[in-house]
Protein backbone atom coordinates (compact mmCIF):
# COMPACT_ATOMS: atom_id res chain seq x y z
CA UNK A 1 0.00 0.00 0.00
CA UNK A 2 1.15 3.43 -0.02
CA UNK A 3 3.74 4.55 2.58
CA UNK A 4 5.88 7.44 3.11
CA UNK A 5 9.08 7.11 5.16
CA UNK A 6 11.28 9.39 7.17
CA UNK A 7 14.45 9.16 9.31
CA UNK A 8 13.13 9.82 13.11
CA UNK A 9 15.78 12.22 14.35
CA UNK A 10 18.31 14.86 13.34
CA UNK A 11 20.37 17.26 15.18
CA UNK A 12 22.18 20.19 14.09
CA UNK A 13 24.35 23.16 15.08
CA UNK A 14 22.81 26.39 15.22
CA UNK A 15 23.50 28.28 11.88
CA UNK A 16 24.70 24.90 10.30
CA UNK A 17 22.00 23.22 7.15
CA UNK A 18 19.11 21.04 7.93
CA UNK A 19 18.14 18.37 5.49
CA UNK A 20 15.00 16.52 6.00
CA UNK A 21 14.55 13.30 3.76
CA UNK A 22 11.61 11.73 2.79
CA UNK A 23 10.64 8.54 0.49
CA UNK A 24 7.05 8.39 -0.75
CA UNK A 25 4.67 5.50 -3.21
CA UNK A 26 2.22 7.24 -4.25
CA UNK A 27 3.60 9.02 -7.53
CA UNK A 28 0.33 10.05 -8.84
CA UNK A 29 0.28 13.20 -6.78
CA UNK A 30 -0.07 16.83 -7.98
CA UNK A 31 1.52 18.07 -4.64
CA UNK A 32 3.95 17.30 -2.07
CA UNK A 33 3.64 18.78 1.74
CA UNK A 34 5.99 19.55 4.69
CA UNK A 35 4.08 20.04 7.99
CA UNK A 36 5.81 21.27 11.25
CA UNK A 37 4.60 20.33 14.65
CA UNK A 38 5.64 22.53 17.37
CA UNK A 39 5.13 21.03 21.03
CA UNK A 40 1.71 20.76 21.66
CA UNK A 41 0.45 22.11 18.51
CA UNK A 42 -1.12 21.37 16.00
CA UNK A 43 0.74 20.45 12.31
CA UNK A 44 1.17 24.13 10.63
CA UNK A 45 1.77 23.40 6.57
CA UNK A 46 5.63 24.84 5.97
CA UNK A 47 5.31 24.43 2.52
CA UNK A 48 4.54 22.27 -0.72
CA UNK A 49 5.92 21.48 -4.26
CA UNK A 50 4.34 20.57 -7.35
CA UNK A 51 4.58 17.68 -8.99
CA UNK A 52 5.74 18.95 -12.18
CA UNK A 53 8.63 21.19 -10.38
CA UNK A 54 12.41 19.73 -9.06
CA UNK A 55 12.74 22.42 -6.84
CA UNK A 56 11.50 25.26 -4.89
CA UNK A 57 12.98 27.83 -2.32
CA UNK A 58 10.97 29.66 0.18
CA UNK A 59 13.65 32.19 2.06
CA UNK A 60 15.60 29.74 3.47
CA UNK A 61 13.48 26.85 3.06
CA UNK A 62 14.26 24.56 -0.13
CA UNK A 63 12.14 21.66 -1.11
CA UNK A 64 14.08 18.96 -4.03
CA UNK A 65 11.62 16.66 -5.76
CA UNK A 66 13.27 13.47 -7.45
CA UNK A 67 10.13 11.65 -9.07
CA UNK A 68 12.11 8.95 -9.93
CA UNK A 69 13.40 7.78 -7.03
CA UNK A 70 10.64 9.01 -4.80
CA UNK A 71 12.94 11.04 -2.68
CA UNK A 72 11.63 14.59 -1.29
CA UNK A 73 13.96 16.61 0.79
CA UNK A 74 13.81 19.85 2.59
CA UNK A 75 16.37 21.84 3.50
CA UNK A 76 16.75 24.38 6.36
CA UNK A 77 19.16 26.92 6.02
CA UNK A 78 20.72 29.01 9.12
CA UNK A 79 18.80 26.20 11.18
CA UNK A 80 17.59 28.53 14.56
CA UNK A 81 16.58 26.59 17.97
CA UNK A 82 12.99 28.40 16.69
CA UNK A 83 13.08 25.42 13.67
CA UNK A 84 13.54 23.10 17.02
CA UNK A 85 10.09 20.85 15.91
CA UNK A 86 8.87 17.66 14.31
CA UNK A 87 8.55 17.83 10.46
CA UNK A 88 6.38 15.66 8.77
CA UNK A 89 5.96 14.76 4.88
CA UNK A 90 3.03 14.06 3.82
CA UNK A 91 1.10 12.25 0.45
CA UNK A 92 -1.97 12.76 -0.62
CA UNK A 93 -3.03 9.14 -2.14
CA UNK A 94 -4.84 8.24 -5.08
CA UNK A 95 -4.35 11.76 -6.97
CA UNK A 96 -7.24 13.76 -4.55
CA UNK A 97 -5.78 15.70 -1.25
CA UNK A 98 -8.60 14.45 1.38
CA UNK A 99 -6.44 11.62 2.06
CA UNK A 100 -2.83 12.61 3.31
CA UNK A 101 -0.38 9.48 3.97
CA UNK A 102 2.19 11.07 6.61
CA UNK A 103 5.47 10.27 7.30
CA UNK A 104 6.31 9.37 11.18
CA UNK A 105 7.88 12.18 11.14
CA UNK A 106 11.52 13.74 11.61
CA UNK A 107 12.00 15.51 15.66
CA UNK A 108 14.95 18.22 14.73
CA UNK A 109 16.57 19.27 17.45
CA UNK A 110 19.15 22.32 16.89
CA UNK A 111 21.73 22.73 20.15
CA UNK A 112 24.02 25.47 19.97
CA UNK B 1 -9.63 34.31 13.23
CA UNK B 2 -10.22 31.35 14.94
CA UNK B 3 -8.99 28.94 12.41
CA UNK B 4 -10.16 25.01 13.54
CA UNK B 5 -10.92 24.57 16.83
CA UNK B 6 -10.92 21.30 18.86
CA UNK B 7 -12.85 21.00 22.54
CA UNK B 8 -11.71 19.72 25.01
CA UNK B 9 -8.04 19.68 24.74
CA UNK B 10 -7.65 16.98 27.30
CA UNK B 11 -10.16 14.27 28.07
CA UNK B 12 -9.42 10.83 30.43
CA UNK B 13 -11.78 8.50 29.58
CA UNK B 14 -13.02 5.07 31.36
CA UNK B 15 -13.07 1.96 28.91
CA UNK B 16 -16.44 1.13 27.25
CA UNK B 17 -17.39 4.95 27.46
CA UNK B 18 -18.63 6.99 25.09
CA UNK B 19 -18.02 10.63 24.19
CA UNK B 20 -17.88 12.85 21.29
CA UNK B 21 -14.77 15.26 20.14
CA UNK B 22 -15.59 18.58 18.46
CA UNK B 23 -14.61 20.44 15.73
CA UNK B 24 -15.64 23.60 14.43
CA UNK B 25 -13.94 26.08 11.70
CA UNK B 26 -14.81 29.38 10.49
CA UNK B 27 -13.08 29.35 7.36
CA UNK B 28 -16.09 27.84 5.63
CA UNK B 29 -13.87 25.13 4.13
CA UNK B 30 -15.56 22.44 2.51
CA UNK B 31 -13.41 19.29 3.27
CA UNK B 32 -12.55 18.41 6.93
CA UNK B 33 -10.44 15.30 8.26
CA UNK B 34 -9.85 13.58 11.41
CA UNK B 35 -6.35 12.37 12.39
CA UNK B 36 -5.14 10.66 14.97
CA UNK B 37 -1.28 10.59 16.20
CA UNK B 38 0.27 8.02 17.83
CA UNK B 39 4.01 7.91 18.74
CA UNK B 40 6.34 7.12 15.98
CA UNK B 41 3.55 6.06 13.25
CA UNK B 42 2.96 10.03 12.62
CA UNK B 43 -0.85 10.53 11.74
CA UNK B 44 -3.04 8.60 10.38
CA UNK B 45 -6.84 9.18 9.20
CA UNK B 46 -9.91 8.37 11.02
CA UNK B 47 -12.52 10.17 8.86
CA UNK B 48 -13.00 12.58 6.27
CA UNK B 49 -16.00 14.70 4.55
CA UNK B 50 -16.26 16.72 1.36
CA UNK B 51 -19.00 19.05 2.30
CA UNK B 52 -22.09 18.96 4.65
CA UNK B 53 -24.36 15.29 4.38
CA UNK B 54 -21.37 13.61 2.91
CA UNK B 55 -18.68 11.36 5.14
CA UNK B 56 -16.20 8.91 4.44
CA UNK B 57 -13.64 6.26 5.62
CA UNK B 58 -9.99 6.77 6.40
CA UNK B 59 -7.42 4.11 6.82
CA UNK B 60 -8.40 3.70 10.93
CA UNK B 61 -12.07 4.32 11.05
CA UNK B 62 -12.86 1.35 13.51
CA UNK B 63 -14.64 2.75 16.71
CA UNK B 64 -15.20 5.91 15.38
CA UNK B 65 -18.05 7.59 13.99
CA UNK B 66 -18.64 10.94 12.14
CA UNK B 67 -21.48 13.34 11.25
CA UNK B 68 -21.39 16.53 9.22
CA UNK B 69 -24.65 18.58 9.47
CA UNK B 70 -22.65 21.96 8.88
CA UNK B 71 -20.10 23.00 6.99
CA UNK B 72 -18.68 24.65 10.35
CA UNK B 73 -18.85 21.92 12.32
CA UNK B 74 -17.46 17.72 12.42
CA UNK B 75 -18.00 15.98 15.35
CA UNK B 76 -15.93 12.54 16.18
CA UNK B 77 -17.61 10.41 18.35
CA UNK B 78 -16.18 7.81 20.51
CA UNK B 79 -18.81 4.74 20.31
CA UNK B 80 -16.91 2.71 23.22
CA UNK B 81 -13.63 3.65 24.59
CA UNK B 82 -11.01 1.43 24.64
CA UNK B 83 -7.20 1.56 25.47
CA UNK B 84 -5.92 1.40 21.75
CA UNK B 85 -7.92 4.65 21.09
CA UNK B 86 -5.57 6.70 23.56
CA UNK B 87 -4.11 8.81 21.43
CA UNK B 88 -3.99 12.77 20.26
CA UNK B 89 -6.75 13.58 17.94
CA UNK B 90 -6.60 16.23 14.80
CA UNK B 91 -9.28 17.93 13.22
CA UNK B 92 -8.43 19.61 9.98
CA UNK B 93 -10.07 21.52 7.24
CA UNK B 94 -8.89 22.34 3.78
CA UNK B 95 -10.31 24.75 1.12
CA UNK B 96 -10.89 23.16 -2.42
CA UNK B 97 -7.74 22.86 -4.26
CA UNK B 98 -4.60 21.18 -2.99
CA UNK B 99 -2.04 24.26 -3.04
CA UNK B 100 -2.95 25.67 0.65
CA UNK B 101 -3.12 22.36 2.35
CA UNK B 102 -4.73 21.34 5.42
CA UNK B 103 -5.23 24.06 8.35
CA UNK B 104 -5.05 21.52 12.00
CA UNK B 105 -6.32 22.35 15.17
CA UNK B 106 -4.24 21.75 18.46
CA UNK B 107 -5.52 19.01 19.26
CA UNK B 108 -7.23 16.66 21.95
CA UNK B 109 -5.37 14.26 24.23
CA UNK B 110 -7.21 11.11 25.48
CA UNK B 111 -6.61 9.05 27.47
CA UNK B 112 -8.41 5.82 28.17
CA UNK B 113 -8.31 3.50 31.37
Amino acid sequence: GEDVEQSLFLSVREGDSSVINCTYTDSSSTYLYWYKQEPGAGLQLLTYIFSNMDMKQDQRLTVLLNKKDKHLSLRIADTQTGDSAIYFCADPISGGYNKLIFGAGTRLAVHP
Amino acid sequence: NAGVTQTPKFQVLKTGQSMTLQCAQDMNHEYMSWYRQDPGMGLRLIHYSVGAGITDQGEVPNGYNVSRSTTEDFPLRLLSAAPSQTSVYFCASRPPGGGDGYTFGSGTRLTVV
